[in-house]
């Protein structure tokens, strides 16, 4: 399997669930990225993983936990989500340095929190 | 802090026409890349154009040409010969050159529908 894959692709939790988003890439990139993208926003960056150090947390709430075992994989973890965190959650990744390479984009966990 | 605008929510193209999606930036920065995304309904959000700021000419892939101003800090996309499959949403993105990895900012979007 090449590129980007995230599962599940939909998922329905309650406030009170614990679940876990998972993106693996298949490019040999060293950077990985967890945005949020609801309706009528611009994608909204939550974490960076460089070489599987977080380099970049855009002050975003405990409730979501990331986790980054290695280079290929990231995970997201949710806990107690609020209804208003119901988005569409986008992995992506790229090569650790700067330069003309840009993000490969997995297609993304639809999320509904009730 | 950088940001990116794009002033046109929605826009519509009739087949085999030109299109012409507006996107501006903010930034103090001189060395950084522009990019155009798209994203089907449902589907990947893949990379359509890209621009190097240090470049003057414009970039040019197949269809799609971008009109780059640098002093106007402006960034449109021409989409020629418009297809059926060019229907979807379209970020403009702004990337910085001056960090080790790839913090993009994404401008809010505009929806293209192609009408047959």
């Amino acid at each position: 399997e090449t590129g980007v894959t995230q599962t599940p692709r939909h998922l329905v939790m309650g406030m009170t669930n614990k679940k876990s988003l998972k993106c693996e890439q298949h490019l040999g990139h060293n950077a990985m990225y967890w945005y949020k993208q609801s309706a009528k926003k611009p994608l909204e960056l939550m974490f960076v993983y460089s070489l599987e150090e977080r380099v970049e947390n855009n002050s975003v709430p405990s409730r979501f936990s990331p986790e980054c075992p290695n280079s290929s994989h990231l995970f997201l973890h949710l806990h107690t989500l609020q209804p208003e965190d119901s988005a569409l959650y986008l992995c992506a990744s790229s090569p650790t340095s700067g330069g003309r390479e840009t993000q490969y984009f997995g297609p993304g966990t639809r999320l509904l929190v009730l | 802090a950088q940001t990116v605008t794009q002033s046109q929510p929605e826009m519509s193209v009739q087949e085999a026409e030109t299109v012409t999606l507006s996107c501006t930036y903010d930034t103090s920065e001189s060395d950084y890349y522009l990019f155009w995304y798209k994203q089907p309904p449902s589907r990947q959000m893949i990379l359509v154009i890209r621009q190097e700021a240090y470049k003057q000419q414009n970039a040019t892939e197949n269809r799609f040409s971008v009109n780059f101003q640098k002093a106007a800090k402006s960034f449109s996309l021409k989409i020629s010969d418009s297809q059926l499959g060019d229907a979807a949403m379209y970020f403009c993105a702004y990337r910085s050159a001056e960090t080790s990895y790839d913090k993009v900012i994404f401008g809010p979007g505009t929806s293209l529908s192609v009408i047959p």
